[in-house]
């Protein structure tokens, strides 16, 4: 069974510095998706970024890039410039491409701090 | 369309009571899905929906809960004689339910407490 670890319960970052949070997957499949969500204090998760992992080339969404490393299960977030509205929990899910449910695999999150 | 809606936003209620949370999807999607999250920790799954059909229930859901989707438009989740471990978030998402990314808009959840 797959899973997702994101073994940073916290990180914090100071306003319009650069701050990455990790994410590690197990999967014994090739083909699949990565993405991270983002849930603000009191309101609805959304969707950050997402990765395909049969495309080598890294995503990227404005202030938000990934760093995908296929070989060794890795898919982090690095966040640019951070603003004080990227406070949040971030949560890392994979989504298996066999599984016709679609059922997405959570990390745990991890709480991004932004001091100003 | 103003995407995925949760009532209520909070619930509180007592022991052994019952409490139905509606969600209403995006019109065009096909596919809902429910979770339960509590705090720290990322969503586990419970059901979901393609149109009216409820075509996984995860090993979670007691059977006290039950969920429905009527004419696959919108969903209500009950759980009956609740107690203090449901205390919880549930959330609703829905998607189009098409090959590929499949990505979920989320509603705001419902957060229950139980006393």
């Amino acid at each position: 069974a797959q899973t997702v670890t994101q073994s940073q319960p916290e990180m914090s970052v100071q306003e319009a510095e650069t701050v990455t949070l990790s994410c590690t997957y197990d999967t014994s499949e090739s083909d699949y998706y990565l993405f991270w969500y983002k849930q603000p204090p009191s309101r609805q998760m959304i969707l950050v970024i997402r990765q395909e992992a049969y495309k080598q080339q890294n995503a990227t969404e404005n202030r938000f890039s990934v760093n995908f490393q296929k070989a060794a299960k890795s898919f982090s977030l690095k966040i640019s410039d951070s603003q004080l509205g990227d406070a949040a929990m971030y949560f890392c899910a994979y989504r298996s491409l066999t599984d016709s449910n679609y059922q997405l695999i959570w990390g745990a999150g991890t709480k991004l701090i932004i001091k100003p | 369309d103003t995407g995925v809606s949760q009532d209520p936003r909070h619930k509180i209620t007592k022991r052994g009571q019952n409490v139905t949370f509606r969600c209403d999807p995006i019109s065009e999607h096909n596919r809902l899905y429910w979770y339960r999250q509590t705090l720290g920790q990322g969503p586990e799954f419970l059901t979901y929906f393609q149109n009216e059909a409820q075509l996984e229930k995860s090993r979670l859901l007691s059977d006290r809960f039950s969920a429905e989707r009527p004419k696959g438009s919108f969903s209500t989740l009950e759980i009956q004689r609740t107690e203090q471990g449901d205390s919880a978030m549930y959330l609703c998402a829905s998607s189009l339910g098409v090959a590929g990314a499949n990505v979920l808009t989320f509603g705001a959840g419902s957060r229950l407490t139980v006393l």
